[in-house]
């Protein structure tokens, strides 16, 4: 079965130091979303992406956010940077969303420490 | 007002049990209703999804849609420890943006 792939699985970084979390997201998919789960908290949504640029995201993404699509295959989420309060769990999913319901694939996740 | 509302438990029951987990939503325009389980320290799964009013079954897992009182469930028969999970009713508004509420988290004793 086709699934989402998210690298690094666990990063620990030092507060202040950028951060790229990289996933690889369903071939045929055209839809891109991250989400972060802080430990003990809801899923929340950042951004979706589709056909190459930001098509929606929520007021957590900030200036200190940002996100590529460089290839034709990876899909990443770049903190530049990291505070305290960024260490959560990411989640990168995809969708093909064609008529109908929308329906995502999560990745593992990536966990971020910030130290 | 929340689009959607769902009790965020915890619910407890012990193996065997019928379970009926809840959400209400107030957008009357949502067509999809969407159930995600998360396991713990996991990504969120579609469990299943419904299209406007009515039921779907699938195994021990039925979904049902009341469109007239805004209101949708999901029923898990003879629950199993495995079915230890938080469960996720998230509204689909268009295709960009997917929010997740806390959803309900269930555990199934043995």
């Amino acid at each position: 079965e086709p699934e989402v792939t998210q690298t690094p699985s666990h990063q620990v970084t030092q507060m202040g130091q950028e951060v790229i979390l990289r996933c690889v997201p369903i071939s045929n998919h055209l839809y891109f979303y991250w989400y972060r789960q802080i430990l003990g908290q809801k899923v929340e949504f950042l951004v979706s992406f589709y056909n190459n640029e930001i098509s929606e995201k929520s007021e957590i993404f900030d200036d200190q956010f940002s996100v590529e699509r460089p290839d034709g295959s990876n899909f990443t989420l770049k903190i530049r940077s990291t505070k305290l309060e960024d260490s959560a769990m990411y989640f990168c999913a995809s969708s093909d969303q064609g008529l109908g319901a929308n329906v995502l694939t999560f990745g593992a996740g990536s966990r971020l420490t910030v130290l | 007002q929340k689009e959607v509302e769902q009790d965020p438990g915890p619910l407890s029951v012990p193996e065997g049990a019928i379970v009926s987990l809840n959400c209400t939503y107030s957008n009357s325009a949502f067509q999809y209703f969407m159930w995600y389980r998360q396991y713990s320290r996991k990504g969120p799964e579609l469990l299943m999804y419904t299209y406007s009013s009515g039921n779907k079954e699938d195994g021990r897992f039925t979904a049902q849609v009341d469109k007239s009182s805004k209101y949708i469930s999901l029923f898990i028969r003879d629950s199993q420890p495995s079915d230890s999970a938080t469960y996720l009713c998230p509204p689909q508004r268009n295709n960009n943006d997917m929010r997740f509420g806390a959803g309900t988290r269930l555990t199934v004793k043995p």
